[in-house]
């Protein structure tokens, strides 16, 4: 099956400081990418859309001066979180669909501490 | 307003048991998907149901979807430990993105 990869797996960092987030799909091509935030005991929320090569588009109350999304190729989207606050702690999930068109395939998912 | 809801939120039940989580979205969406989630890891893919009236079974669990009646619904039978987490259903909505439901916590215990 298809497979997406994510990287780091966690990461912790002091309140201000940008954290990089990659979303690589490591056997296929993805022509689009989301990225989700899950809070504990919560559902995942979707935060943006990219498509590779164009902006992303981003959910109601999801700051895109905040969480910075580039897909710069159909196997890799990165998410970076500038200045981070404790607020921004969360599990980020990423997904990626191809060509098929109805099937997205998850990565392992970033946990974030802001400290 | 783009809506999943499941229910129970929560679900504990014995070994052995069997017993069905629901779905209710609110789009007219023909696609509606199940998800597993153990605790602090990503999802794994469960079924995509993809046509009113589809069924899908994988071993203790079975999903099926009534698009006229905009539910889905999770089936599990004779329940074991394992099969303890937590299970989202999920509509790809005219959006052409997935909106997730809140999710069922399942416990199950001897």
């Amino acid at each position: 099956g298809a497979v997406v990869s994510q990287h780091p797996s966690w990461v912790i960092c002091k309140s201000g400081t940008s954290v990089k987030i990659e979303c690589r799909s490591l056997d296929f091509q993805a022509t689009t990418m989301f990225w989700y935030r899950q809070f504990p005991k919560q559902s995942l929320m979707l935060m943006a859309t990219s498509n590779e090569g164009s902006k992303a588009t981003y959910e109601q109350g999801v700051e895109k001066d905040k969480f910075l999304i580039n897909h710069a190729s159909l196997t890799l989207s990165t998410l970076t979180v500038t200045s981070a606050h404790p607020e921004d702690s969360s599990f980020y999930i990423c997904s990626a669909r191809g060509d098929s068109g109805y099937e997205q395939y998850f990565g392992p998912g970033t946990r974030l501490t802001v400290t | 307003e783009l809506k999943v809801e499941q229910n129970p939120l929560f679900l504990s039940m014995q070994e052995g048991k069997n017993y069905t989580i629901y779905c209710n979205y609110s789009t007219t969406s023909d696609r509606l998907y199940w998800y597993r989630q153990d605790p602090g890891k990503s999802l794994e893919s469960l079924f995509v149901l993809l046509s009113n009236g589809a069924v899908k079974q994988e071993g203790r669990l079975m999903a099926s979807l009534d698009t006229k009646a905009r539910l889905s619904t999770l089936h599990i039978t004779a329940a074991v430990h394992d099969l303890s987490a937590t299970y989202f259903c999920a509509d790809l909505a005219y959006t052409d993105k997935l909106i997730f439901g809140t999710g069922t916590r399942l416990q199950v215990f001897p």
